[in-house]
């Protein structure tokens, strides 16, 4: 059965910070990797993905995550956050192709002070 | 388009009741799930469907049923509810392709107490 660990339940920074969340997951296989945000009173949009090829994917907003193989990691980064980015984030493994099930970390909430 | 849409919004029931929680898309979409978010546990999948009359059990099916007579509709039942069914349930839709691609259109939810 696939896992996912997320480190930090909750992260506070100022503006302009730096951000690094830490994702880990159990797998046997073929993985697909996802960052999801949930905004506040707001449902899950999608942040970015990482099939395969280049291990460093960008997504929306300036977000990026690298995929580590060897250490099964999948870390999302932003260079200087900001107050709107104030959420709370997912990470998520789902299998290969043809594999349906989507298994998401417990979350970590981003908490950003002007 | 309406997207997904999901009601009730809220609702309170006692233990032992049971209720349907409804959910519709409109977006032709094979694929349906339902989650459940509780706080510090994040998202887990309850049951899915990849279409019409095709359902399976997630991560946490007990307690639920699901049906999937057609491709708009994926009801949640609740058979008899228990305090540990409090949570806040969100249905997702996806074509095959798109649940591959991780891009689930989420609904806005259905927080449940059950007392």
């Amino acid at each position: 059965a696939q896992s996912v660990s997320q480190h930090n339940h909750h992260v506070i920074l100022s503006e302009a910070a730096s951000l690094e969340l830490g994702c880990n997951y159990s797998y046997g296989g073929t993985v697909n990797l996802f960052w999801y945000v949930q905004y506040p009173g707001q449902h899950l949009q999608l942040l970015l993905k990482y099939f395969s090829g280049d291990p460093l994917v960008k997504g929306i907003k300036g977000f990026e995550a690298e995929f580590i193989k060897s250490k099964f990691s999948f870390n999302l980064r932003k260079p200087s956050v900001q107050w709107s980015d104030t959420a709370e984030y997912f990470c998520a493994v789902k299998g290969g192709a043809g594999s349906y099930q989507l298994t998401f970390g417990k979350g970590t909430k981003l908490s950003v002070i002007p | 388009n309406a997207g997904v849409t999901q009601t009730p919004k809220f609702q309170v029931l006692k233990t032992g009741q049971s209720m349907t929680l409804q959910c519709a898309q409109d977006m032709n979409h094979e694929y349906m799930s339902w989650y459940r978010q509780d706080p510090g546990m994040g998202l887990r999948l309850i049951h899915y469907s990849v279409g019409a009359g095709i359902t399976d059990q997630g991560e946490v099916p007990n307690g639920y049923n699901v049906s999937r007579s057609t491709t708009e509709d994926f009801p949640l039942r609740l058979l008899s509810a228990a305090p540990s069914q409090t949570s806040v349930y969100f249905c997702a839709s996806s074509s095959l392709a798109g649940v591959e691609e991780g891009e689930q259109f989420f609904g806005p939810g259905t927080r449940l107490t059950v007392l």
